[in-house]
């Protein structure tokens, strides 16, 4: 079975800028996870989506949103992008819809800097 | 801000020995998880353990958790250099049952097994 893919693997964009990045769950999950990580602040939990709905968000500005489409995949998009987004944005999938989350199967990263 | 935090920072030891982190949280927990990330890449899930339950174990490792001191040990048992990576606990905070998708995470331990 494929793991969790993420792309782009590396991108540089400069201040001003929007980026989307893109992720593909393993074949069979539903729930998919984005997370950011910085040597500062570590792992920061974005947002979940479950069929296509956003069910949990976590405190990060507006300029952050994402979406999942019907195959499952989702992307998050970052606008108007600052120095401090610089970061590795993790992708996580798991195959259950319930509340609770149980072990999360992360991809290897995209990792962005900004100039 | 992480509601996990880990002991050590990190963690230098020889093939062969024994390596123990530990994670303490603050709020209560359906379940902890420990996590492993070699240098700049995904998180591997490790272990899950409950909140009912004290002691797991899988290969090498063995995870202890106590809910009254709210903390919990990783044990690695004759670590070898492919051990080295940085290691992770993350809480599923029982807040409601609500979590989707979020894990708390710690900061982290980094460890190094030299040859």
């Amino acid at each position: 079975k494929a793991g969790v893919t993420q792309t782009p693997r590396y991108l540089i964009k400069t201040r001003g800028q929007q980026v989307t990045l893109s992720c593909s769950p393993i074949s069979g999950h539903r729930s998919v996870s984005w997370y950011q990580q910085t040597p500062g602040q570590g792992l920061q939990f974005l947002f979940e989506y479950f069929s296509e709905t956003q069910r949990n968000k976590g405190n990060f500005p507006g300029r952050f949103s994402g979406r999942q489409f019907s195959n499952s995949r989702s992307e998050m998009n970052v606008s108007t992008l600052e120095l401090g987004d610089s970061a590795l944005y993790l992708c996580a999938s798991s195959f259950q819809g319930f509340a609770n989350t149980g072990e999360l199967f992360f991809g290897e990263g995209s990792r962005l800097t900004v100039l | 801000s992480q509601q996990g935090e880990e002991d050590p920072q990190a963690l230098s030891i020889q093939e062969g020995e024994n390596a123990t982190m530990n994670c303490s949280y603050k709020t209560s927990i359906n379940n902890l998880q420990w996590y492993r990330q070699n240098s700049g890449r995904g998180l591997v899930h490790l272990i899950l353990i409950r909140s009912n339950e004290r002691e797991k174990h899988s290969g090498r490792l063995r995870v202890t958790l106590d809910t009254s001191k709210k903390s919990s040990s990783l044990l690695i048992t004759a670590s070898r250099a492919a051990d080295t990576a940085s290691y992770f606990c993350a809480t599923d905070p029982n807040a409601g049952g609500t979590s989707y998708g979020k894990l708390t995470f710690g900061q982290g331990t980094i460890l190094t097994v030299h040859p």
